[in-house]
């Protein structure tokens, strides 16, 4: 069955400096891969979303890439600020309701 | 436009009572699903909807019953809660209309304890 893993529970970073989060999947690639963030206590809010077909796709500082032969999502956040820390999800998109599958998530802390 | 609106916030339900969680949508969205989140295990879907009128089973549908009779409601029932049973719960929303990306819009979650 189709897997997905974010490669750290925690990630803590220096402010300014550029935060990478990885998400790897096991089998057939998504038609989507779609990037969440969640604050304690609240829902996951949509971020960005890359199509199989797109190598790269940029919104103000995040930048998402996706590699289909690698299996592989890199979510960048350039200048990243506390105001940045949470818990960031990666989710596969296989194009239909039921076939959406979410890794369990990186915590990103920014320090000051 | 208040989005996606779940309730409880929390609960608190001794083993073996049922309970239903609710959402409703205004966004007129098709789509509506609803989510566990535990530790370490991320989100699981539990029931999705396509459409008003049709439900499905998601990846961890045993002890969950769902129904969808109009398109801005989506409530999911436990009829005999078990402590395993104890999670966020999450609803969603989402257009998956045709040429629409499947973006999902969650409620700020039902945190239920089964004790």
């Amino acid at each position: 069955s189709q897997k997905i893993e974010q490669n750290s529970e925690a990630l803590n970073i220096q402010e300014g400096k550029t935060a990478t989060l990885t998400c790897n999947y096991t089998n057939y690639s998504p038609a989507y891969l779609q990037w969440y963030r969640q604050d304690p206590g609240r829902g996951p809010v949509f971020l960005l979303l890359i199509r199989e077909n797109e190598k790269e796709k940029r919104k103000e500082r995040l930048k998402v890439t996706f590699d289909t032969t690698l299996k592989q999502s890199l979510f960048h956040i350039t200048a990243s600020q506390p105001a940045d820390s949470a818990t960031y999800l990666c989710a596969l998109d296989m194009g239909s309701a039921s076939k959406i599958i979410f890794g369990s998530g990186t915590r990103l802390s920014i320090r000051p | 436009t208040a989005g996606i609106t779940q309730a409880p916030t929390s609960q608190i339900l001794a083993a073996g009572r049922s309970m239903t969680l609710r959402c409703t949508q205004d966004m007129r969205h098709n789509a509506m699903y609803w989510y566990r989140q535990d530790l370490g295990l991320g989100l699981r879907l539990i029931h999705y909807s396509n459409t008003a009128g049709t439900t499905g089973k998601g990846e961890v549908p045993d002890g969950y019953s769902v129904s969808r009779a109009n398109t801005d409601d989506f409530p999911l029932t436990l009829a005999s809660a078990v402590p395993s049973q104890t999670s966020v719960y999450f609803c969603a929303s989402s257009d998956s209309t045709g040429g629409s990306l499947n973006e999902q819009f969650f409620g700020p979650g039902t945190r239920l304890t089964v004790l």
